[in-house]
């Protein structure tokens, strides 16, 4: 079993719709908990990163965690075509250590 | 530069041949992290720099792969006897100490053995 795990997908939603993204793991370790984004034949870009449990919201991104279900989310609302790429979630158990990615989720949104 | 930069961008190499792969990270990051992207699948982990010493070289996946950090700058991924399921992108990522929620990625080494 991987330790982070992530859908692959594909997603595709209608411009203006709701993206739901999601990722399960099993290191109760892990304390700090990012997305990216990661456009084609480009590098990862930190989109949020969150600290423990909770919410963070960033304009229209919304990142949550729940540790005691080991289940990290990621929603965009009114999702735009340049919202298509593919998303991958990351942890860590502390902020020198090394990420643990999820294989990602490639998201296209349709204007 | 602004940003992570790593060379070559692309690099298709015989089988058996050695390669290096360079990355140079963003000036004042003492950390630096080398990841291996393959098809359809996430980042794995490969090693992380502190400095110019490696803490955390669990993720090499064989001693055919190693890696060198000098001055606390440039890094240096070097491959030997090349084998095609090496075939990847190879990515870096630089953040200040204790910032890896800071972490900045370069565009990649896309590597090709054929």
């Amino acid at each position: 079993q991987k330790e982070v795990e992530q859908d692959p997908g594909p997603l595709s939603v209608p411009e203006g719709a709701i993206v739901s993204l999601n990722c399960t793991y099993s290191n109760s370790a892990f304390q700090y908990f990012m997305w990216y984004r990661q456009y084609s034949r480009k590098g990862p870009e930190l989109l949020m990163y969150t600290y423990s449990s909770g919410n963070k919201e960033d304009g229209r991104f919304t990142a949550q965690v729940d540790k005691s279900s080991k289940y990290i989310s990621l929603f965009i609302r009114d999702s735009q075509p340049s919202d298509s790429a593919t998303y991958l979630c990351a942890m860590s158990a502390g902020r020198d250590y090394k990420l643990s990615f999820g294989a990602g989720t490639t998201v296209t949104v349709r204007a | 530069g602004a940003g992570v930069s790593q060379s070559p961008s692309n690099k298709v190499t015989e089988k058996g041949k050695d390669v290096e792969l360079r990355c140079d990270p963003i000036s004042g990051h003492t950390a630096l992290y080398w990841y291996r992207q393959s098809l359809g699948q996430g980042l794995e982990f490969l090693i992380y720099f502190q400095g110019n010493s490696a803490p955390d070289k669990s993720g090499l996946p064989s001693d055919r792969f190693s890696a060198e950090r000098t001055g606390g700058s440039v890094s240096t991924l070097t491959i030997q006897r090349t084998q095609q399921e090496d075939s990847a992108v190879y990515l870096c990522a630089s953040s200040l100490f204790g910032e890896n929620t800071e972490a900045f990625f370069g565009q990649g080494t896309r590597l090709t053995v054929v």
